[in-house]
């Protein structure tokens, strides 16, 4: 089955700064990559997602990149501000009605104002 | 709206009891899913139904036992509750976006205690 690795666990940053979080699946066949934001104590809420047959989307100050030959992917946030403090989780499955998320263990994104 | 509800919010019940934890989405969804998210922020699927029909089950020990009376329901019954059952459970329903993903939307979770 499908392994997600995500890294860092943890990312602490100035407000302003930018940060990525990175990463990796194993299953050739996945081919949609959602990035979750997960507040404490709320549910998971999707910000961003690839598909593989895209190698980068942009959306205000977030961004995902894909690199299908080498089976990463990356979530890149500028202009940090506080509120984007939250754990993030990348997944990856394939894009079907019926399939599953795999997700990384998550990266708990810290900006210092 | 709420697009992806769950009840109760917070469940505390000791180790043997069973219990349900209930799920509706108004969204029109033909995917339901079960997550489980544990201590460590981990979260991993455990049922997947499709059109009512159970699609996937991961490797989920048999005292889960997921129950959808129709496509906007998927209740999640446990049976012979141990301290490990302790977790957080996310319902979610999924469609084709826009973009072409299909996205999943989450419930509120279920923050559940076994003492």
């Amino acid at each position: 089955g499908e392994n997600v690795e995500q890294h860092p666990s943890t990312l602490s940053v100035q407000e302003g700064d930018s940060a990525v979080i990175k990463c990796t699946y194993s299953d050739s066949a996945s081919n949609y990559f959602p990035w979750y934001k997960q507040e404490l104590g709320k549910r998971p809420q999707l910000i961003i997602d690839i598909r593989s047959n895209v190698g980068e989307k942009k959306d205000q100050r977030i961004a995902v990149t894909l690199n299908k030959t080498a089976k990463h992917f990356s979530l890149h946030i500028t202009e940090t501000q506080p509120e984007d403090s939250a754990v993030y989780f990348c997944a990856a499955s394939l894009n079907s009605g019926y399939s599953t998320l795999t997700f990384g263990k998550g990266t708990m994104l810290l900006v210092s104002p | 709206d709420t697009a992806v509800s769950q009840t109760p919010k917070y469940l505390v019940t000791q180790m043997g009891n069973d219990k349900s934890i209930k799920c509706e989405q108004n969204l029109g969804h033909d995917t339901m899913y079960w997550y489980k998210q544990d201590s460590k922020k981990f979260l991993k699927i455990m049922f997947s139904y499709n059109n009512k029909e159970l699609i996937i089950n991961e490797t989920v020990p048999n005292r889960f036992s997921p129950k959808s009376p129709d496509k906007a329901h998927l209740n999640l019954h446990i049976n012979s509750l141990e301290l490990g059952d302790s977790a957080v459970y996310f319902c979610a329903s999924s469609h084709l976006s826009s973009s072409g993903g299909y996205e999943q939307y989450f419930g509120p979770g279920t923050r559940l205690t076994v003492t």
